[in-house]
């Protein structure tokens, strides 16, 4: 147990269907990050979220649409996928600034996009 | 950009084996992460190191900054050490972001 959950833990989805992944930190952190894992390749940085604004967005389409409502929240809203975006979808929080680079990672959303 | 590279790929070793997995970094860095990721996904912070080596149980992580490389030891290992380790950097200097290496994928047999 890390300190960070996320819901849900599996998803299947059509390429037409809208749904929302959510991760919630409960160590007072004040980054949040998504991360996509593919099979055989390194986690990709997604979203860095710090003090509730967007602070990185490395190129990634626009059907994932990140919202981060309060330091302790933070959801990815998925539309119209493709079935290369199935993946697992990690994410991960951390004191943002203060020198302590360490990140706490959630369990991760299994998606398969059919 | 912090190329990060691991080897092995792949390490299967038998119990009570002494396991070492290697990580090599291109950009001088101020601290380097190790983490373990179970089959099913989570991933556990293990080390986060920025010189010397660091010790938890049979885990032992090792950083050589003026080479840019960092091992990971486990000693005596275990079946349920089996996991993908993961190295992981800033893309430069410090900074909260991480470059990630590819993971080794660790299988202890009893």
């Amino acid at each position: 147990e890390t300190g960070v959950t996320q819901t849900p833990r599996h998803l299947v989805m059509g390429m037409t269907n809208k749904k929302s992944l959510k991760c919630e930190q409960h160590l007072g952190h004040n980054a949040m990050y998504w991360y996509k894992q593919s099979a055989k390749k390194p986690l990709e940085l997604m979203f860095v979220y710090s003090l509730e604004e967007r602070v990185e967005n490395n190129s990634v389409p626009s059907r994932f649409s990140p919202e981060c409502p309060n330091s302790s929240h933070l959801f990815l809203h998925l539309h119209t996928l493709q079935p290369e975006d199935s993946a697992l979808y990690l994410c991960a929080s951390s004191q943002f600034r203060t020198g302590r680079y360490e990140q706490y990672f959630g369990p991760g959303t299994r998606l398969t996009v059919t | 950009k912090n190329e990060v590279e691991q080897s092995p790929q792949n390490l299967t070793a038998q119990e009570g084996e002494f396991i070492t997995i290697n990580c090599s970094y291109s950009v001088g860095i101020s601290a380097l992460h190790w983490l373990q990721q179970h089959p099913g996904g989570g991933i556990v912070s293990l080390f986060m190191l920025s010189s010397g080596k660091k010790k938890h149980g049979r885990l032992i992580a090792t950083i050589n900054i003026q080479e840019k490389h960092s091992s990971l030891h486990i000693t005596a290992s275990h079946p349920r050490d089996s996991a993908v380790y993961i190295c992981a950097a800033p893309p430069q200097g410090g900074s909260e972001k991480l470059v990630f290496g590819k993971g080794t994928k660790l299988t202890v047999n009893p």
